[in-house]
């Protein structure tokens, strides 16, 4: 069965530091990848989403990820955080299956301080 | 262009009775998912609409069930609640069926079931 880790559940930075939060998953087979974040009161939104190509997949508000296929992961990255980053995100996958089914991570919930 | 919108938006039940709560998608969207979260278990799929047809259920007993419309709103429906229904209900719009496309999340409707 497929699955999706997200190891940092929590992780709190100050401001203009780097954003590195792991996600890694389980499937033998074709997979696209997704970053959604739940801002504080506010419902999810995708961030970014990797389906094939260019395994360095670019987002909105300055985050990327990388599909790293050997390893099974799905990085994000933002190199300097801003207090509004502030959120919960969740990696999640989806099987290809043509279901709209989505497997998500446990979350990481980042509190960023000024 | 209106978004996913949920009601109703909170809800308060005993256990044992029964509820429903209904997801309208985004104007041309065909294609409705819902997802369960809760502290707990976090993200789960609970099942997929597609053109009025169920096309996918996630792992929930059969007192969760759902329907959908010709004008795509979909409807789900949780009988003889329990506590631990207590969760925040997500409903999810996608365009079609095709896994590139982009499932855009509702507010929510957060079910207390005392």
């Amino acid at each position: 069965a497929q699955s999706v880790s997200q190891h940092n559940h929590h992780v709190i930075l100050s401001e203009a530091a780097s954003l590195e939060l792991g996600c890694n998953y389980s499937y033998g087979g074709t997979v696209n990848l997704f970053w959604y974040v739940q801002y504080p009161g506010q419902h999810l939104q995708l961030l970014l989403k990797y389906f094939s190509g260019d395994p360095l997949v670019k987002g909105i508000k300055g985050f990327e990820a990388e599909f790293i296929k050997s390893k099974f992961s799905f990085n994000l990255r933002k190199p300097s955080v801003q207090w509004s980053d502030t959120a919960e995100y969740f990696c999640a996958l989806d099987d290809s299956g043509g279901y709209n089914k989505l497997i998500f991570g446990a979350g990481t919930r980042l509190a960023v301080h000024p | 262009k209106a978004g996913v919108t949920q009601t109703p938006r909170y809800l308060i039940k005993t256990r044992g009775q029964q509820v429903t709560l209904s997801c309208s998608p985004i104007s041309g969207h065909r294609s409705v998912s819902w997802y369960q979260q809760t502290p707990g278990q976090g993200l789960q799929f609970l099942f997929e609409y597609f053109s009025e047809t169920q096309r996918n259920k996630g792992n929930f007993p059969g007192r969760f069930s759902g329907r959908q419309f010709s004008n795509s709103r979909s409807e789900m429906n949780v009988s003889t609640l329990e506590l631990g229904d207590s969760a925040l209900y997500l409903c999810a719009s996608s365009f079609s069926i095709s896994s590139t496309d982009t499932q855009y999340f509702g507010p929510g409707t957060r079910l207390t079931v005392l």
